[in-house]
């Protein structure tokens, strides 16, 4: 595998399950990414962990839990989740968080449909 | 606050044609910028990205990127539009600090014969 993997691609929940999608980046990257890809709106930016540590949640609702167990793993636990939570979920990764032309690489993102 | 606007959520050409996307930006300090593409069913991929050291950027297949500050803007120019150049194209700008993305609305463009 290189560069970012997302698990699953699709996936279609109930509003009381309890999911979980999985990122892991093979690139050496220290800084993790969730994004979230709404149909016509920008990229709306989750989390951001940084050496396994969170260092930015953008008013995510509690029913969205990232868990970071390492620099090449992220995940994104879901819980009691709403039809319009239904998106593209994107991970992306960089070499860390310092200033500069620090790319990010993103995953093909796993689309989310919750009924 | 930093901002993009991408005008025009959709635009059509045809095959053979200049496509030119729309892309400005609003920033308190000296932005980096970037254009990303997303085709179908995929994540989104670095077209090209300005540095400070050249206003006119160069990426992958032809496609470019003029910075003009006077203008905050950060326009892409596909030279002669494929059929595959067929996706959606986003304008990111990091205003500075850590490595935060703010993304424009993307604009889908469709290539026909």
């Amino acid at each position: 595998e290189t560069g970012v993997t997302q698990t699953p691609r699709h996936l279609v929940m109930g509003m009381t399950n309890k999911k979980s999608l999985k990122c892991e980046q093979h690139l050496g990257h220290n800084a993790m990414y969730w994004y979230k890809q709404s149909a016509k709106k920008p990229l709306e930016l989750m989390f951001v962990y940084s050496l396994e540590e969170r260092v930015e949640n953008n008013s995510v609702p509690s029913r969205f839990s990232p868990e970071c167990p390492n620099s090449s793993h992220l995940f994104l636990h879901l819980h009691t989740l709403q039809p319009e939570d239904s998106a593209l979920y994107l991970c992306a990764s960089s070499q860390d968080l310092l200033a500069g032309l620090n790319e990010q690489f993103f995953g093909p993102g796993t689309r989310l449909t919750v009924l | 606050a930093q901002s993009v606007t991408q005008l025009g959520s959709h635009v059509s050409v045809s095959e053979g044609a200049l496509v030119l996307l729309r892309c400005n930006y609003s920033s308190s300090v000296p932005p980096y910028l970037f254009w990303y593409v997303q085709y179908p069913n995929q994540g989104l991929q670095l077209l090209l990205k300005y540095t400070s050291a050249a206003t006119l950027v160069k990426g992958i297949n032809g496609f470019e990127a003029e910075f003009k500050k006077s203008e905050t803007s950060f326009h892409l120019t596909i030279p002669s539009a494929h059929m595959s150049d067929a996706a959606e194209y986003f304008c990111a700008v990091k205003p500075g600090g850590y490595n935060k993305l703010i993304f424009g609305a993307g604009t889908r463009l469709a290539v026909h014969p």
